[in-house]
């Protein structure tokens, strides 16, 4: 079943910070996030796996809220680089090798 | 390391014609999965193979198969192209399962007319 992302789109001007969102209605394991941009591949931005851990590297982190069957990432001071559709992949229950992706969150940083 | 590399970048298909589009990946990678993704909307996983000889359907398999018969190539093939199919195809690779990334390969934009 499709995790489900929100907001579906967001607009920023640069230095403000934003969330997304990504729920799913079933048991996790791990959730990974990527970034794409226009006519371009994903690009891996973090896994986190249950058990409520925190991860960061820059002015991006996320969080993984095991009760919930959540995660959020956390776009702080955004710049104009992190414009792109943000996708949450879930794993449920380590499942193995099927990751089940999100509908993505659009972001436009600008300036 | 070129990674994961995918041909054609474009291609049109009429409907009833046949394609095969090609996944290579130098990473040594066992894992390699296709997925298809409609305009505006998410990735949706159509098959995946966790080695060679190895092959499992995805959410989405109707109207594709696929073969592994090395680590480095996965190539989907379209039977009977339908309109339906009309979409980018990213293959992507992965040293393992769950707690690896997958490094995705540039896409191949498909129209199906």
């Amino acid at each position: 079943q499709q995790p489900v992302q929100s907001p579906q789109a967001v607009i920023l001007r640069e230095g403000e910070d934003a969330v997304i969102n990504c729920s799913s209605s079933k048991a996790l394991y791990s959730v990974h996030w990527y970034r794409q941009k226009h006519g371009e591949a994903p690009i891996f931005l973090m896994i986190l796996l249950k058990g409520g851990e925190q991860k960061g590297h820059d002015k991006i982190s996320a969080s993984f809220n095991e009760k919930k069957q959540q995660s959020s990432l956390y776009l702080t001071a955004s710049q104009l680089s992190y414009s792109g559709t943000y996708f949450c992949g879930t794993e449920r229950n380590n499942a193995g090798n099927m990751l089940t992706f999100g509908g993505g969150t659009r972001l436009m940083v600008k300036p | 390391n070129a990674g994961v590399t995918q041909t054609p970048k474009f291609r049109i298909l009429k409907i009833g014609q046949s394609m095969t589009l090609q996944c290579t990946q130098d990473m040594n990678h066992n894992y390699m999965y296709w997925y298809r993704q409609d305009p505006g909307m998410g990735l949706k996983l159509i098959y995946y193979s966790v080695g060679a000889g190895i092959t499992d359907k995805g959410e989405v398999p109707n109207g594709y198969n696929v073969s592994r018969s090395t680590t480095e190539d996965f190539p989907l093939r379209l039977e009977l192209a339908a309109p339906s199919q009309t979409s980018v195809y990213f293959c992507a690779s992965s040293y393992s399962i769950g707690l690896y990334e997958q490094y995705f390969g540039p896409g191949t934009r498909l129209t199906v007319t």
